[in-house]
């Protein structure tokens, strides 16, 4: 079985701090993928990032990071120098390569960001 | 030039009555979804085609049934709607494959308010 914890439920911070967000994942699959999404107020789900289980480099894009570390099952993401816009629901996913097609949400943490 | 779309984008309802929500890619992805997301923002998978195959099936009710003509089209039927069926449904699409594990592509999603 796969499963995703996230369990910041709502995080605030004020514009320009930075913040960081936690996903736990849980899997028997050694292959295997995880995943970001961000929901803005709009309500449509964006892509952010996709990492796999062999490459745990960590990955930098603009003011926003991403610390993968198998040993702790751990997907953090990280926004520095947030910004009003970074306000929205932020969702941690994982795949495996044995069911590929079932991709397994965490609960998402809300976060809001005031100016 | 939308890559996933859905129809209608609201959709509100009295009970019991039956209806269905549309949903098309012009991605050329062999895989689409069906999501599910509640009113504390949770997304749970429902169905997944491959290939116009159904592969994957959760405990949804036998009111839903999810109909594919071809790859491009992924629509969602729902009988005899509940009260408890009032969510944001999420149309997706992915490119299939053992080892590409892809993200997925959602489309803006349907606010499905029964009365």
């Amino acid at each position: 079985a796969q499963k995703v914890t996230q369990a910041q439920t709502e995080i605030s911070v004020v514009e320009k701090e930075d913040v960081t967000l936690d996903c736990v994942y849980e899997t028997r699959d050694t292959t295997y993928y995880l995943f970001w999404y961000k929901q803005p107020p709009s309500g449509e789900l964006v892509f952010l990032i996709r990492r796999n289980s062999f490459d745990e480099q960590n990955e930098i894009s603009g003011r926003y990071s991403w610390n993968f570390q198998k040993s702790t099952s751990s997907f953090n993401f990280t926004i520095t120098a947030s910004q009003v816009v970074d306000s929205a629901v932020y969702f941690c996913a994982l795949t495996t390569a044995y069911n590929n097609n079932d991709m397994r949400f965490g609960a998402g943490t809300r976060l809001t960001v005031k100016p | 030039d939308t890559a996933v779309s859905q129809t209608p984008k609201y959709l509100v309802t009295q009970m019991g009555n039956d209806k269905s929500i549309k949903c098309e890619q012009n991605l050329g992805h062999d895989t689409m979804y069906w999501y599910k997301q509640d009113s504390k923002k949770f997304l749970k998978i429902m169905f997944s085609y491959n290939n116009k195959e159904l592969i994957i099936n959760e405990t949804v009710p036998n009111r839903f049934s999810p109909k594919s003509p071809d790859k491009a089209h992924l629509n969602l039927h729902i009988n005899s709607l509940e009260l408890g069926d009032s969510a944001v449904y999420f149309c997706a699409s992915s490119q299939e494959g053992p080892r590409l594990a892809g993200e997925l592509f959602f489309g803006p999603g349907t606010r499905l308010t029964v009365l």
